[in-house]
């Protein structure tokens, strides 16, 4: 099993829908939790951390499920711009493998 | 914000040859940092992990004598990927961990072809 597994995607999304992602980790032990975006041919640029206790940003919200061992992210309004990958970071900078998401007009 | 900056961005060498790519935090200090490779369309694969003024500590299948880390100060690391081969060429990319800092600091990445 792999220490962090994403939804493999892709999800191509009408402009405004709501989308989530999840990303569940195997070290039940980690105690830091990150969301990055990765534009196209970029590098990766934090997007939000996940507290336990869950934590919003204007259209994004992320949570942590320690007994399932997951974290999600929300995402509401979809806009143009959220086209990205998304990618969870757990513990000591394990990434998952990136949702691709697309937002299309 | 805290910056990395990340040199060359774009890099192209022969095979056989070595290429060494910076990774300098601007204007913090980087006590731990993180070396990655990307081929496409696929993750982020962490090769190694240095903290400074000490060896790096590499990931499994990562050839420590091959991807030659450095990491002398706290503002500057280095990857040498020596003898380069075709198979190397992948988009390099460093992040950065220092104290007073929320979260990694990415660079800007090296794209490495090996012709």
């Amino acid at each position: 099993r792999k220490e962090v597994e994403q939804d493999p995607g892709p999800f191509n999304v009408p402009e405004g829908a709501t989308v989530a992602f999840n990303c569940t980790y195997s070290n039940s032990a980690s105690q830091s939790f990150f969301w990055y975006r990765q534009d196209c041919r970029k590098e990766p640029k934090l997007l939000m951390s996940v507290y336990s206790s869950g934590n919003e940003d204007g259209r994004f919200t992320a949570q942590l499920n320690r007994a399932s061992q997951y974290i999600s992210l929300l995402i509401r309004d979809s806009k143009l711009s959220d086209s990205a990958t998304y990618l969870c970071v757990v513990g000591d900078m394990r990434f998952g493998a990136g949702t691709r998401l697309t937002v299309k007009p | 914000g805290a910056v990395v900056s990340q040199h060359p961005s774009r890099v192209i060498c022969k095979s056989g040859t070595s290429v060494k790519i910076e990774c300098r935090s601007l204007d913090f200090q980087a006590t731990t940092m993180f070396w990655y490779r990307q081929f496409p369309k696929q993750s982020l694969m962490l090769m190694a992990t240095s903290n400074e003024g000490s060896k790096a500590t590499y990931e499994q299948g990562v050839e420590k004598d091959k991807f030659l880390i450095n990491h002398a100060s706290l503002t500057l690391s280095t990857l040498t990927v020596t003898s380069a081969h075709p198979e190397d060429s992948s988009f390099y990319i460093c992040s950065a961990l220092g104290t007073g800092v929320h979260g990694y600091t990415f660079g800007s990445g090296t794209r490495l072809t090996v012709v």
